[in-house]
């Protein structure tokens, strides 16, 4: 059975840290690995890997692959309390791509 | 340009009576998926629907769960005698066509409290 598994469950830190979320995952059929930052609605995308290395960039958020030892990161630098909520990391499976395979997501909260 | 709407919101039931939850896509997507969101729990793929076919339901538990999308009007997922355990959140997502990477959208949800 496929797994995707987040560390930590959650955490808690100072405005202006830096925080590594962690993704695992034990798939058959891999296509990507998606992120999405959920804030008590819609869950929202920010990124989608597929090649082991090449890093997802976008303002303070960064993500990278790693094929071989199946994991991802997602990097924030320098919090903000904006940037407080759930970050959810998923398998897309390339036989059903429709259902992804979620992690239970990682809470974060960022304080003043 | 209208998102993901779900309908509604907030839920609440008393064991045994039926759960209507409505969803309307993005403009211009007609492939609906539902997802439900346990305590505690990642977000579990529950069916897939185009217009008027359902297209996989291997997440839908196999009584009491019903999906529709048809040709006029939202998507509907219909639980019928809802027990404690159903109270999760239920997600919709839409996509323009089949949905690959960065092309589904989510709506907010609709929470549902069992009492």
């Amino acid at each position: 059975e496929d797994k995707v598994v987040q560390s930590p469950l959650s955490l808690v830190v100072h405005e202006g840290d830096t925080v590594t979320l962690n993704c695992s995952y034990e798939v058959t059929n891999f296509r990507s690995l998606l992120w999405y930052k959920q804030e008590k609605k819609a869950p929202t995308f920010l990124f989608m890997l597929t090649s082991s290395g090449i890093e997802k960039k976008s303002g303070r958020l960064s993500s990278i692959l790693d094929k071989k030892e199946l994991f991802s990161i997602l990097n924030i630098t320098a919090t903000q309390t904006g940037d407080s909520a759930v970050y959810l990391c998923a398998h897309e499976n390339s036989n059903s791509g429709y259902a992804l395979n979620f992690g239970k997501g990682t809470s974060l909260l960022v304080t003043p | 340009n209208a998102g993901v709407m779900q309908n509604p919101r907030h839920l609440v039931r008393r064991r045994g009576q039926e759960a209507r939850l409505r969803c309307s896509p993005m403009k211009g997507h007609s492939h609906v998926y539902w997802y439900r969101q346990l305590p505690e729990e990642g977000l579990k793929f529950m069916v897939y629907l185009q217009k008027e076919n359902i297209i996989d339901e291997s997440g839908m538990p196999k009584e009491r769960f019903s999906a529709e999308f048809p040709k006029e009007g939202p998507s509907i997922l219909r639980i019928q005698q809802v027990v404690r355990g159903d109270s999760a959140a239920y997600f919709c997502a839409s996509s323009p066509s089949l949905y690959s990477g960065n092309t589904i959208y989510f709506g907010e949800g609709s929470w549902l409290t069992v009492v």
